[in-house]
């Protein structure tokens, strides 16, 4: 069965500062892999996948994720977070479906 | 294009009481998935579908029902609803070939309140 741990329920970042959010899986076959932003009150957003090829992908807003096979690991980064970035991140994996870890979220001090 | 449409937004309900909610989206999608979203258990599949007539049960299709007589609408149905359902639903839609990693595109939502 495939599965997605998120173990951060809350992260705080202070603007600027550099951003890195965890997430682990478990899946039987080579996962596709997703990263989604949800603001309050919206529907999710998506920032990033990776199906094949480069294991490091870039993203919108300026996010990148790495896959690393061996950790069983997707782990989203940001080099500088801007207060618009406070939100809540979902990672998911699968196929035809997907499988959401339980979310972080991100809240950005001044 | 108006990407993937959810009715209605809101919506508050008596315990058994039934109601459907629609999604429609314009982008010519096969798959099609209903979810629902509570606080600090991510989105959880209810039901989905790979094409026009199709359905299949997810991880929580207890208590729901869904057809997908056209291709555009995929339609959730609470025969009799209960307080359990006061959830956030979200409706998503990708294309069928999975070849490129297709991801899902999401609705804005329907919060529903079953008092």
């Amino acid at each position: 069965a495939q599965s997605v741990t998120q173990p951060d329920i809350h992260i705080t970042v202070s603007e600027g500062a550099s951003l890195e959010l965890r997430c682990n899986y478990s899946y039987g076959a080579t996962p596709y892999l997703f990263w989604y932003v949800q603001s309050p009150g919206q529907g999710l957003q998506l920032l990033l996948k990776y199906f094949s090829g480069d294991t490091l992908v870039q993203g919108i807003k300026g996010f990148e994720a790495e896959f690393k096979r061996s950790q069983s690991s997707f782990n989203l980064r940001k080099p500088s977070v801007h207060w618009s970035d406070a939100a809540e991140y979902f990672c998911a994996v699968g196929h035809s479906t997907l499988t959401f870890g339980k979310g972080t979220m991100l809240l950005v001090s001044p | 294009n108006a990407g993937v449409t959810q009715t209605p937004k809101f919506r508050v309900l008596k315990t058994g009481q039934s109601m459907t909610l629609l999604c429609a989206q314009d982008m010519n999608h096969e798959y099609m998935y209903w979810y629902r979203q509570d606080p600090g258990m991510g989105l959880r599949l209810i039901h989905y579908s790979v094409g026009e007539g199709t359905t299949a049960k997810g991880e929580v299709p207890d208590g729901y029902n869904v057809s997908r007589l056209k291709k555009q609408n995929f339609l959730l149905g609470l025969e009799s609803a209960a307080p359990s359902q006061t959830s956030v639903y979200f409706c998503a839609s990708r294309f069928g070939t999975s070849g490129r990693g297709n991801e899902q595109f999401f609705g804005p939502g329907t919060r529903l309140t079953v008092l």
